[in-house]
């Protein structure tokens, strides 16, 4: 079965420092992998996904996450960040979508604070 | 007008109540999910379907019940509510390279 672990509860950066959570699954075939973003009381917005192709993945709002299959992991990053990056951040996993047992399994999340 | 919709948005009930979340979708998906959300424990997947016909249990369907009443229409339910169901409820579809997600129930139960 597949699962997700960020291993960070907590983060605090600085407005304009650099920005990397940690992401680190367990799937046995190629992954699906996303990013979503959570402001307080709204709902999942999707930052960025990665199925095939080029590792270093770019989404929106200037974020960017690099697949690394020997470490399994998928790493978001942003390298200044903003007052208004303050949210909560999920990475998930998929299986594949053809599959009898298709799903997305989320991480518990990172908390990012920004600094002013 | 949004892709995935979820009702109640929000609903206060009583231990021992039946109760009933509704989600619909104008996008067409097959594949259809319930995830509830704890503070410090993401999301969660309860249930998830792949048609009318296809049911499958999440990670904790424990204490909970689905119904797909069509292909735009997947419905949780909690047959006798406790406390501890207390959540955020989210459905979601799912296209190949993106969930696609409501705007989320806020569950309490007293």
């Amino acid at each position: 079965a597949q699962s997700v672990t960020q291993p960070d509860i907590h983060i605090t950066v600085s407005e304009g420092a650099s920005l990397e959570l940690r992401c680190n699954y367990s799937y046995g075939a190629t992954p699906y992998l996303f990013w979503y973003v959570q402001s307080p009381g709204q709902g999942l917005q999707l930052l960025l996904k990665y199925f095939s192709g080029d590792t270093l993945v770019q989404g929106i709002k200037g974020f960017e996450a690099e697949f690394k299959r020997s470490q399994s992991s998928f790493n978001l990053r942003k390298p200044s960040v903003h007052w208004s990056d303050a949210a909560e951040y999920f990475c998930a996993v998929g299986t594949e979508f053809y599959s009898s047992a298709s799903k997305i399994i989320f991480g518990s999340g990172t908390r990012l604070s920004i600094r002013p | 007008d949004a892709d995935v919709t979820q009702t109640p948005r929000n609903r206060i009930t009583k231990t021992g109540k039946r109760i009933m979340l509704e989600c619909s979708q104008t996008k067409g998906h097959d594949r259809m999910y319930w995830y509830r959300q704890d503070p410090g424990l993401g999301l969660r997947l309860i249930y998830y379907s792949f048609d009318v016909k296809d049911i499958n249990k999440g990670e904790i369907s424990d204490g909970y019940s689905v119904s797909r009443q069509a292909q735009a229409k997947f419905s949780l339910s909690l047959e006798s509510a406790i406390p501890n169901q207390t959540a955020l409820y989210f459905c979601a579809t799912r296209a190949e390279d993106e969930q696609f997600f409501g705007p989320g129930t806020r569950l309490t139960v007293l």
